[in-house]
């Protein structure tokens, strides 16, 4: 089955520096990969979709300047988060969509990464 | 943005009843799928449900979609304590979008 992995699982950072999570997809290719943020008691919000090779689309809200995202490859995407604030502390998790075969068309979770800014 | 609304937000029941948690949505939709969230984990895909099927069973799930009405619904019979969690519905077009989700608690 489809396996995502993010890196790092726990991170814990001193604000105003920057944070940078991976998510790869370990058994298949991704040409799409989307990134959610969750708050304590809340759902998962959609914060960007990232294309590979191309530029990431954010949605409303959030800001493409602080969560710079890169979709260098077919098997990896990364999010920084810039100059982080202690409001930036949240989980993220990533997905990933398949690019053809048995994982074409569905979106395959990572296990999340929990940030902690102090 | 979110596209799913869940009711109830927080459901308490006995174990071995049935918790049902229903979910509607705004716009069509390919597919709508179940997760399961333990407190502070990753997501647990439960089942997905087409937007032509009307009705999937899993194990002791059962959900059901009716597009007419833009609403699904998640069973769960003989609940068990391990059900104890998050549940939120997604829907699927050319991204997925999470409900707000359901706190389930199962009471021994």
């Amino acid at each position: 089955g489809a396996v995502v992995s993010q890196h790092p699982s726990r991170v814990i950072c001193k604000s105003g520096t920057s944070v940078k999570i991976e998510c790869r997809s370990l058994d298949f290719q991704a040409t799409t990969m989307f990134w959610y943020r969750q708050f304590p008691k809340q759902s998962l919000m959609l914060m960007a979709t990232s294309n590979e090779g191309s530029k990431a689309t954010y949605e409303q809200g959030v800001e493409k300047d602080k969560f710079l995202i890169n979709h260098a490859s077919l098997t990896l995407s990364t999010l920084t988060v810039t100059s982080a604030h202690p409001e930036d502390s949240s989980f993220y998790i990533c997905s990933a969509r398949g690019l053809g075969g048995w994982a074409a068309y569905e979106q395959y979770f990572g296990p999340g990464t929990r940030l902690t800014v102090t | 943005s979110q596209q799913g609304e869940e009711d109830p937000q927080a459901l308490s029941i006995q174990e071995g009843e049935n918790a049902t948690m229903n979910c509607s949505y705004k716009t069509s939709i390919n597919n709508l799928q179940w997760y399961r969230q333990n407190s502070g984990r990753g997501l647990v895909h439960l089942i997905l449900i087409r937007s032509n099927e009307r009705e999937k069973h899993s194990g002791r799930l059962r959900v059901t979609l009716d597009t007419s009405k833009k609403s699904s619904s998640l069973l769960i019979t003989a609940s068990r304590a391990a059900d104890t969690a998050s549940y939120f519905c997604a829907t699927e077009g050319d991204k997925i979008i999470f409900g707000k989700g359901t706190r389930l608690h199962i009471l021994p």
